[in-house]
């Protein structure tokens, strides 16, 4: 079975671009969730999607914004990127809203200079 | 608000030494435990969790015990490997907010 797949999983932005990411959860998985992860620090919950509607944000500017499509695959995206933006993000997907059995994929690493 | 602070690191030890990495919660609530582990180059892997007060996880000879009392879930193992060298990180969920709430990770590495 394939597990959490990202794509890219490396890409270079300038200040003031727009970043599309996406996340394919595993088969059977209805909930998505989105994770950025600065160097050196733990990841910070941005958004979860269930369902195709949006269950849960996190601390982060409207520059931010995901969907969740009816296969359950999910985008995230960042507008007008920041130097601060630069990270790892990590799409974890589960059976449902509760996370007991969230599963990461390997991460997209965000470079924008 | 909900908060998982670990040990600070890097931890560096000998093949089959003991290990703890401590750590502590604070949460309203209460929270299920995890223990996720991330190896170079890779994604966050679930290690093992708790659900409720006094229950242990365990995996791979790694354990941990949900203690209500003094709000910790300290990861032990007896001896560890050099496989064993990633990066560890507590985490919580309340089931309020539909989110994991991540410790800052620690280090560790093990040398043959």
């Amino acid at each position: 079975d394939a597990g959490v797949t990202q794509s890219p999983t490396h890409l270079i932005k300038t200040r003031g671009q727009h970043v599309t990411l996406r996340c394919s959860p595993i088969s059977g998985h209805k909930s998505v969730s989105w994770y950025q992860q600065v160097l050196g620090q733990g990841p910070q919950f941005i958004f979860q999607y269930y369902e195709k509607e949006e269950r849960g944000r996190g601390n982060f500017p409207d520059r931010f914004s995901a969907r969740q499509f009816p296969n359950y695959s999910s985008e995230l995206n960042v507008n007008a990127l920041l130097l601060g933006d630069s990270a790892l993000y990590l799409c974890a997907s589960s059976w449902d809203r509760v996370l007991a059995e969230a599963f990461f994929g390997q991460g997209t690493r965000l470079t924008v200079v | 608000g909900d908060s998982v602070t670990q040990m600070e690191g890097p931890v560096t030890l000998s093949e089959e030494a003991f290990l703890t990495i401590n750590c502590t919660y604070t949460a309203t609530g209460y929270p299920s435990l995890f223990w996720y582990v991330q190896y170079p180059g890779e994604g966050l892997q679930l290690l093992l969790k708790a659900t409720k007060a006094d229950d242990k996880g365990s995996n791979k000879g790694f354990e941990a015990t949900y203690r209500k009392e003094t709000t910790s879930f300290h990861l032990e193992k007896g001896s560890v490997q050099v496989s064993d060298s990633a990066v560890y990180f507590c985490a919580l969920d309340t089931g309020a907010n539909s989110k994991l709430t991540f410790g800052k990770g620690i280090t560790l590495s093990v040398r043959p």
